[in-house]
């Protein structure tokens, strides 16, 4: 059973548009979402993470959205650029050192 | 952010062979470190979590008896792939909690992988 449900599995943007891949959970006790980015042959790259008390973060370019009630949270990309084009997966775990729980993965490309 | 190591970053072996696999955290201490194994286009698998001073937890499905993990001390976590087979090659991710000051963050860092080939 998966915990974490990540959507598209690919997606292709244009250079300078908007960039937006979803997830949803089913743990309500997950208290921690992080997003990380990952290219080819490397280790993966924490890029932006909330906890449930807010409902938007905002880090450059990047913006998770959170929805509690929904039990979902996306990723934007504004502004997106050929170097964005990697995989990104987003995971959720519990509080303390328990481990993450990884969605399937979206492979960006952004192209010009 | 907090840096994490493993070496060797590529190693490629005869099937029987075993192979030792270290992460590091270099400028932090990790009471606990995760393994993960990532085959190509999917996601990360956790595999076990490594506490410093005790036994490994394994996830349902890994062996622990082929998959050794040693977290010896707190920054240093071993996996070592006994009598390695060419099913068991992939790429192998180590990750490490930050433990400071009492508390137990929950940024996980991770290494930049281990691309194991068992001939």
């Amino acid at each position: 059973q998966q915990q974490v449900k990540q959507s598209p599995q690919s997606l292709i943007v244009q250079k300078g548009g908007i960039s937006i891949i979803n997830c949803a959970y089913e743990n309500t006790a997950f208290d921690y979402f992080p997003w990380y980015q990952q290219f080819p042959g490397k280790g993966p790259a924490l890029l932006i993470a909330i906890r449930p008390d807010v409902s938007e973060k905002k880090e450059g370019r990047f913006t998770i959205s959170f929805n509690k009630s929904a039990k979902q949270f996306s990723l934007h990309i504004m502004d997106s650029q050929p170097g964005d084009s990697a995989t990104y997966f987003c995971a959720a775990s519990i509080s303390g050192n328990t481990p993450l729980v990884f969605g399937k993965g979206t492979r960006l490309s952004v192209i010009a | 952010g907090a840096v994490v190591s493993q070496h060797p970053s590529w190693v490629i072996c005869k099937s029987g062979t075993s192979v030792k696999i270290e992460c590091r955290s270099l400028d932090f201490q990790a009471t606990t470190m995760f393994w993960y194994r990532q085959f190509p286009k999917q996601s990360l698998m956790l595999m076990a979590t490594s506490n410093e001073g005790s036994k490994a937890t394994y996830e349902q499905g890994v062996e622990k008896d082929k998959f050794l993990i040693n977290h010896a001390s707190l920054t240093l976590s071993t996996l070592t792939v006994t009598s390695a087979h060419p099913e068991d090659s992939s790429f192998y991710i180590c990750s490490a909690v930050i433990r400071a000051g009492g508390h137990t963050y929950n940024e996980q860092f991770f290494g930049p992988g281990t691309r194991l080939t068992v001939l």
